[in-house]
C-alpha cells in the first residue's frame, strides 16, 4: 500500500519556467507537509514545509500549496534555474509517530 | 555550526561481515532517525531513537539490524552478517526535542556496498 504518491517521476523545465511537483497522500493523520531537495551524493535538505492550518506558504521562489480535502500538496518553483536541478521528495509526517513518509521522488532538470 | 555528521561516507563489506554506521546529530538535537534509500527510491524509515531509548523501530528488519543512541557518543546502526540486499545509502537525521519529530535535518549518508 503506497501511502504517498508523487508525480511526475521526472520533469524537464526551461530556465525561467515554473516547475510543479505534486504529492498525494492517504493518511489523514499527517499534519506536517515538507519538501526535501536532494543533490546526487548528498543527503536530503529541508526546502520548505507547511502545516495544515494554512493553504499556501511562500519562501523566495518556492511555494507550497496545500489542499486538505483532496489530500494533496504541491511544490511550485518559480523562475526555475539550472542550480535547481535535483531530486525533490515530499515527506509528510504524523506528529503522533514523529517520522516522515517519503514519496519516491521527482527528478527535475532545468535546461539552460 | 556543524550539521549532522555521518561516518564513514562509504563502506565496503563482504557478505557475512558486520557493518557499523555512525551518526552525530546536530548540536542540541536529542532525536535521531535512521532511513535507508535504495537506488531510484525514496527514503524508508527504519528507527527513531532518543538518548538511551529506542522510540520506534517499526521500519527495522527484525533480524541482523540493531541501533543505539548512548548517553555519550554517536548513534550507531549495526548490520550483522551483511547480504547483497543491504547495499544502499543509509541516512541519519536529527531534530530538536521540542519539534516533535518535525524539521528533521539529514546527514550526508553512508553508502554501503556489499560484495
Amino acid at each position: 500500500q503506497q501511502q504517498v504518491k508523487q508525480s511526475p517521476q521526472s520533469l524537464i523545465v526551461q530556465k525561467g519556467g515554473i516547475s510543479i511537483i505534486n504529492c498525494a497522500y492517504e493518511n489523514t493523520a499527517f499534519d506536517y507537509f515538507p519538501w526535501y531537495q536532494q543533490f546526487p551524493g548528498k543527503g536530503p535538505a529541508l526546502l520548505i514545509a507547511i502545516r495544515p492550518d494554512v493553504s499556501e506558504k511562500k519562501e523566495g521562489r518556492f511555494t507550497i500549496s496545500f489542499n486538505k480535502s483532496a489530500k494533496q500538496f504541491s511544490l511550485h518553483i518559480m523562475d526555475s534555474q539550472p542550480g535547481d536541478s535535483a531530486t525533490y521528495f515530499c515527506a509528510p509526517g504524523d506528529s503522533g509517530y514523529s517520522t516522515l513518509t517519503f514519496g519516491k521522488g521527482t527528478m527535475l532538470l532545468v535546461s539552460p | 555550526n556543524a550539521g549532522v555528521m555521518q561516518n564513514p561516507r562509504h563502506l565496503v563489506r563482504r557478505r557475512g561481515q558486520e557493518a557499523r554506521l555512525r551518526c552525530s546529530p546536530m548540536k542540541g538535537h536529542s532525536h535521531v532517525y535512521w532511513y535507508r534509500q535504495l537506488p531510484e527510491e525514496g527514503l524508508k524509515f527504519m528507527v527513531y531513537l532518543q538518548k538511551e531509548n529506542i522510540i520506534d523501530e517499526s521500519g527495522m528488519p527484525k533480524e541482523r539490524f540493531s541501533a543505539e543512541f548512548p548517553k555519550e557518543g554517536p548513534s550507531i546502526l549495526r548490520i550483522q552478517q551483511v547480504v547483497r540486499g543491504d547495499s544502499a545509502a543509509y541516512f541519519c537525521a536529527s531534530s530538536l526535542e521540542t519539534s516533535g519529530g518535525y524539521e528533521q535535518y539529514f546527514g550526508p549518508g553512508t553508502r554501503l556496498t556489499v560484495t
